[in-house]
């Protein structure tokens, strides 16, 4: 199976921030890299797909790159709303694993 | 409006069983990619298993054998049918819509609210 592996896996950070998070695959999976947001309680939520596309709805603050094995989720200036945890997920193999997490706190 | 909805979840001793149930609304189950994807309390996401458009089934390998995916068209619904079950099994189990691309996934583009599944003696 292809791992993945988030950094930092928690961090603080405060209102008006930039803020990024990188993920990094175990081999190649090209562009097949999806962000998810997750609150206390609530299912996850589809951010960025496909390594950069922003899911419809999703706030234009939320940003994504990379390619093949390294990847970032940037958002470019932290919301109150934003504290939460974040996933990226490979979507290339069939076993679509995601990362550890991020956990991002005040 | 695109809707999931699962059931079926609660206490079980080790070794039993579970049938989760995710009724879907606003889309055609049976035309689309379907995953269930669970979390442990406390842990993070861990894909489980997924069903393909044209049938074809897929599973973790912490899973393979003992868990197994279906649905049923005419009710527009996915199942996970659990047995012999862990205690490391215990989690919520969310279940989702998978976006195709033309080579690969794009995401999961709609999850259920989940279902507790608990294991314990």
């Amino acid at each position: 199976d292809i791992q993945m592996t988030q950094s930092p896996s928690s961090l603080s950070a405060s209102v008006g921030d930039r803020l990024t998070i990188t993920c990094r695959a175990s081999q190649t999976i090209n562009n097949y890299l999806n962000w998810y947001q997750q609150k206390p309680g609530k299912a996850p939520k589809l951010l960025i797909y496909a390594a950069s596309a922003l899911q419809s709805g999703v706030p234009s603050r939320f940003s994504g790159s990379g390619s093949g094995t390294d990847f970032t989720l940037t958002i470019s200036s932290l919301q109150p709303e934003d504290f939460a945890t974040y996933y990226c997920q490979q979507s290339y193999s069939i076993s679509r694993t995601f990362g550890q997490g991020t956990k991002v706190e005040i | 409006e695109v809707l999931l909805v699962e059931s079926g979840g609660g206490l079980v001793q080790p070794g039993g069983s579970l049938r989760l149930s995710c009724a879907a609304s606003g889309f055609t189950v049976s035309d689309n990619f379907m995953s269930w994807v669970r979390q442990a309390p406390g842990k993070g996401l861990e894909w489980v298993s997924i069903i393909y458009s044209g049938g074809n089934t897929y599973y973790a390998d912490s899973v393979k054998g003992r868990f197994t995916i279906s649905r049923d068209n005419s009710k527009n619904t996915v199942y996970l049918q659990m047995n012999t079950l862990r205690p490391e099994d215990a989690a919520v189990y969310y279940c989702t819509r998978a976006m195709e691309g033309i080579a690969g996934g794009l995401g999961f583009d709609y999850w259920g609210q989940g279902t507790l599944v608990i294991v314990s003696s």
